[in-house]
């Protein structure tokens, strides 16, 4: 049973340009969710994303950053006219469900660079 | 606002020795306390998780206790390894809403020979 995965693992755009990053659940995990982490920073989360639904996007800044989770394939967090303040360490964590004990498994980051 | 604060900020200590991470939390109420392990350049992987009724748990030479009245937990870990050097996170889920969860910013540890 394959993990958490993320890709690309590392992607560098220019100001200006679009930066998508990708998340493939563990096997039968239906609930995704988005952290940033900047350097010498704890994680700070984004979104959570059920199959085809945003549960909760209150971390997620208002203008340019979008995500979604589609019925078929990975979930995608979308970052339009990047800036240099985007540049960060991206999580993406799957669990099984919504429970209290819900454990979240995280896959290994997507390190954007804004030049 | 919710909160998780963690101490030291860095720890250093040498290959053997045991040592002891703090973290206090000012999320109430609260499902769950989690320590997580990050590898540098990794995702974290969580190493013990604790409801609020439990008071310990072990996972090897990793030991952490809760104490829910004054919302402190420790991470205790033992005959520290060289493979042990990481930052070690505790994380807090709020009991209802959407279960966001908090993060602290970390304890970073490395272990010399």
């Amino acid at each position: 049973n394959a993990g958490v995965m993320q890709n690309p693992r590392h992607l560098v755009r220019r100001r200006g340009q679009e930066a998508r990053l990708r998340c493939s659940p563990m096997k039968g995990h239906s609930h995704v969710y988005w952290y940033r982490q900047l350097p010498e920073e704890g994680l700070k989360f984004m979104v959570y994303l059920q199959k085809e639904n945003i549960i909760d996007e209150s971390g997620m800044p208002k203008e340019r950053f979008s995500a979604e989770f589609p019925k078929e394939g990975p979930s995608i967090l979308r970052i339009q006219q990047v800036v240099r303040g985007d540049s960060a360490a991206y999580f993406c964590a799957s669990s099984p469900d919504r429970g209290t004990y819900n454990e979240q498994f995280f896959g290994p980051g997507t390190r954007l660079t804004v030049l | 606002k919710n909160q998780v604060e963690q101490s030291p900020q860095s720890l250093i200590i040498l290959e053997g020795k045991n040592c002891t991470l703090q973290c206090n939390y000012t999320v109430s109420p609260f499902s769950n306390l989690r320590w997580y392990k990050q590898d540098t350049g990794r995702g974290p992987v969580s190493l013990t998780i604790m409801t609020f009724s439990e008071n310990t748990k072990s996972n090897g030479r990793y030991t952490a206790t809760l104490d829910a009245d004054t919302k402190q937990s420790s991470l205790h870990i033992t005959a520290s390894q060289l493979s042990d050097s990481a930052s070690y996170i505790c994380v807090v889920t709020p009991l209802g809403g959407s279960y966001i969860p908090t993060f602290g910013r970390g304890t970073s540890l490395i272990v010399h020979p």
